[in-house]
């Protein structure tokens, strides 16, 4: 099976410094990884993926890494903004099992203005 | 371009009461997922179609929980009855195939038993 887990459940930061959220995740079949932002009342909302192929991928103000050899992926965010408050989760998928998304636990961030 | 539509979006029952969660997912998106989040924990997978066939059940609690989805687009979880420990936010998501297509999430059902 697979387990995922989150290095801290919480993260404040200062408005305009970067954040970085961390995972840990347990099945080296594990083959697309992604990033959700949920905030309060919402559904999880999709920011950024990467597939076991890649070690790095970045978006708008985001960046995804990942390390295989020990099973760590991170979400670092750039100059973090107030909006960028709330629960972030790393999901994990094995092609084979068709679909089936693990969650970590989430990380709380917090932006201080 | 419609996100994956839920309804209603809170729901309060006493325990023992039957209780019922529509999902019309995103138009073309032939999975449709059923997830169950408690408080402070990330998603749990229900169950999954592919169109109208239910291809991954095993997380379901199929003394109590039902799940439908008629015609291969919108879908219908059901619980009967409603116990205290069901007490959580129900969330329907969708993507165009299975495998490695990104799931969209929508709003959640927020059920609490009382």
């Amino acid at each position: 099976g697979e387990s995922v887990g989150l290095h801290l459940p919480t993260l404040s930061v200062q408005e305009g410094d970067n954040s970085i959220i961390n995972c840990a995740y347990s099945n080296s079949a594990s083959d697309y990884f992604i990033w959700y932002k949920q905030e309060s009342g919402k559904g999880p909302q999709f920011i950024i993926d990467i597939r076991s192929n890649m070690d790095k991928r970045q978006g708008q103000r985001v960046t995804v890494l990942l390390n295989k050899t020990v099973k760590h992926l991170s979400l670092q965010i750039a100059a973090t903004q107030p909006g960028d408050s709330a629960v972030y989760f790393c999901a994990v998928l094995q092609k084979n099992q068709g679909g089936k998304l693990i969650f970590g636990q989430g990380t709380e961030l917090s932006v201080k203005p | 371009e419609a996100g994956v539509v839920q309804s209603p979006r809170y729901k309060i029952i006493e325990k023992k009461q039957p209780v019922a969660f529509w999902c019309n997912p995103i138009s073309g998106h032939n999975t449709l997922y059923w997830y169950r989040q408690n408080l402070g924990q990330g998603p749990e997978l229900l169950i999954r179609y592919e169109n109208e066939e239910a291809v991954d059940d095993s997380q379901l609690p199929k003394d109590r929980f039902s799940a439908e989805r008629l015609k291969g687009v919108d879908s219908t979880l059901k619980i009967q009855p409603a116990e205290l420990g069901d007490s959580a936010v129900y969330l329907c998501a969708s993507s165009l195939t299975r495998g490695i297509d990104t799931q969209y999430f929508g709003p959640g059902t927020r059920l609490t038993v009382l």
